[in-house]
C-alpha cells in the first residue's frame, strides 16, 4: 500500500531564511507520481510541482526547489529566502499508475505547518 | 478561466439528517475526485469518477455515502443519516488526464450537530 511521511509537524522560521520540507514515501509500484500542494489559511490547496518516478531531474522555481532521491524515497522541498506569505501547512502526496482501477488518487501525508516569522 | 467550485461552501445538519454536496469542476475535466480532509489531517480518497461513472469508490467509508455524476461535469456527494464522525471538509478536485495534477476546489465544511 502507498504512504507518504511527513516527519515535521511544525516548522518556524525567521523570514529570509531557507527552509526544507521532508517528505518520504512508500510504494510498490514503478510507476507514480510524486506532489507537493500548499493550503493557506484560506483553506483551498494549491497545487505546486508534479514529478513522475522516472525523472529524478531536481527542479527549480523561482525561490521553491524540489529534491527526489528514489534511493532514499524523499521528495524534499526547500523554500529559499522564506517569505511571510509561505506560511501555509504544506502537503507532499503520491498517487501510483495501477492502483484503484487506474484512479490516481492523491494519498497525501499528515502535512506541514510552516510559521515565517517577520 | 473559472477553478472548480462547491457548493455550499458551508453546511451545518443535526445528526440523522441527509445532505447533498455539490461540486462543479473545472470545464472539460474528464476525471473528477472526491476527499475528505479532517482537521489536522490530509485529505483522503473517497471516489473517483472518469466521465460519468463511478471508477473508484474504494474510499468510501460505508453505505450512507453515495456520489452521482449524471453528466460527467457536476457532481454530487451525497450522505445519509448524517452522524457527528461525518463532520470535516469535503474537498472535490478535478484533472484533465488522470495522473496528472489535480486541482481542488474550496471545500464544503460539514458540521453535524
Amino acid at each position: 500500500a502507498q504512504k507518504v511521511t511527513q516527519a515535521q509537524t511544525e516548522i518556524s522560521v525567521v523570514e529570509k531564511e531557507d527552509v526544507t520540507l521532508d517528505c518520504v514515501y512508500e510504494t510498490r509500484d514503478t510507476t507514480y507520481y510524486l506532489f507537493w500542494y500548499k493550503q493557506p489559511p484560506s483553506g483551498e490547496l494549491v497545487f505546486l510541482i508534479r514529478r513522475n518516478s522516472f525523472d529524478e531531474q531536481n527542479e527549480i522555481s523561482g525561490r521553491y526547489s524540489w529534491n527526489f532521491q528514489k534511493s532514499t524515497s524523499s521528495f524534499n522541498f526547500t523554500i529559499t529566502a522564506s517569505q511571510v506569505v509561505d506560511s501555509a501547512v504544506y502537503f507532499c502526496a503520491l498517487s501510483e499508475g495501477y492502483s484503484g482501477a487506474g484512479s490516481y488518487q492523491l494519498t497525501f501525508g499528515k502535512g506541514t505547518k510552516l510559521s515565517v516569522i517577520p | 478561466g473559472a477553478g472548480v467550485s462547491q457548493t455550499p461552501s458551508n453546511k451545518v445538519t443535526e445528526k440523522g439528517k441527509y445532505v447533498e454536496l455539490r461540486c462543479d469542476p473545472i470545464s472539460g475535466h474528464t476525471a473528477l475526485y472526491w476527499y475528505r480532509q479532517s482537521l489536522g489531517q490530509g485529505p483522503e480518497f473517497l471516489i473517483y469518477f472518469q466521465g460519468t461513472g463511478a471508477a473508484d469508490d474504494s474510499g468510501l467509508p460505508n453505505d450512507r455515502f453515495f456520489a452521482v455524476r449524471p453528466e460527467g461535469s457536476v457532481s454530487t456527494l451525497k450522505i445519509q443519516r448524517t452522524e457527528r464522525g461525518d463532520s470535516a471538509v469535503y474537498l472535490c478536485a478535478s484533472s484533465g488526464t488522470p495522473g496528472r495534477e489535480q486541482y481542488f476546489g474550496p471545500g464544503t465544511r460539514l458540521t453535524v450537530t
